[in-house]
């Protein structure tokens, strides 16, 4: 079974700070997502990367895939009120398994 | 709005009640999802359609019974339920099965007492 692990599980910032969360597992995915969810409201996806090393730029935020494909991170610069969610990532597996959810980083930005 | 909306918002039901959660997408893609997001534990995925077909069933109980009559539409029928399915549902739709943007709706909350 492949599972992803997500740090910190919950992170408090202040308007303007910088920020980056990970997502982590000992598997290899052929692809990992990014996906914000809002109090309320379903995950809506952010970025996909494919390829190892893979860096994707998103207006302030930044992901980037990890050469071995096992490993992801989120860096969001100057974050805002708006950034407040759950961010979760999910991977798709190697043999084209369905899509395996981490548990979440929930994000709150401060004004 | 992304394109797949779920009924009821919010529900509540006695351990004893039938309902039914209905799913509905209008983005024209094949595939269907059926997703538990419960406050301890990641978002599990409960079962798959493509092409109205049922590909994957997690090893879900059976008190938990998919629906789905065409590409459109995605039901889950409910009964006998213990109170630790209380979750937020989620359904999902994509263009193809492995890899594709999943377009998730708002959820059902489902309490249980």
């Amino acid at each position: 079974t492949q599972l992803l692990e997500q740090s910190p599980q919950f992170l408090s910032i202040q308007e303007g700070e910088n920020l980056t969360v990970y997502c982590n597992s000992s598997s290899v995915f052929s692809s990992l997502q990014w996906y914000r969810q809002e109090p309320g409201e379903g995950p809506v996806l952010l970025v996909t990367v494919v390829t190892g090393g893979e860096v994707k730029k998103l207006k302030r935020l930044t992901f980037q895939f990890g050469d071995a494909r096992k490993d992801s991170s989120l860096h969001i610069t100057a974050a805002q009120p708006g950034d407040t969610g759950l961010y979760l990532c999910a991977g798709v597996g190697n043999y084209g398994q369905n899509f395996v959810f981490g548990p979440g980083t929930r994000l709150s930005v401060l004004p | 709005e992304t394109g797949v909306t779920q009924t009821p918002r919010h529900l509540v039901m006695g351990m004893t009640n039938k309902k039914s959660l209905k799913c509905e997408q209008h983005l024209g893609h094949n595939a269907m999802y059926w997703y538990k997001q419960s406050a301890k534990k990641p978002l599990e995925l409960m079962f798959v359609y493509n092409f109205k077909e049922q590909t994957e069933n997690n090893s879900v109980p059976s008190r938990f019974s998919p629906e789905c009559p065409n590409s459109s539409h995605l039901f889950l029928h409910l009964h006998t339920l213990q109170p630790e399915d209380s979750a937020l549902y989620l359904c999902a739709s994509s263009q193809g099965m492995t890899g594709y943007e999943q377009y998730f709706g708002p959820g059902t909350r489902l309490t249980v007492t």
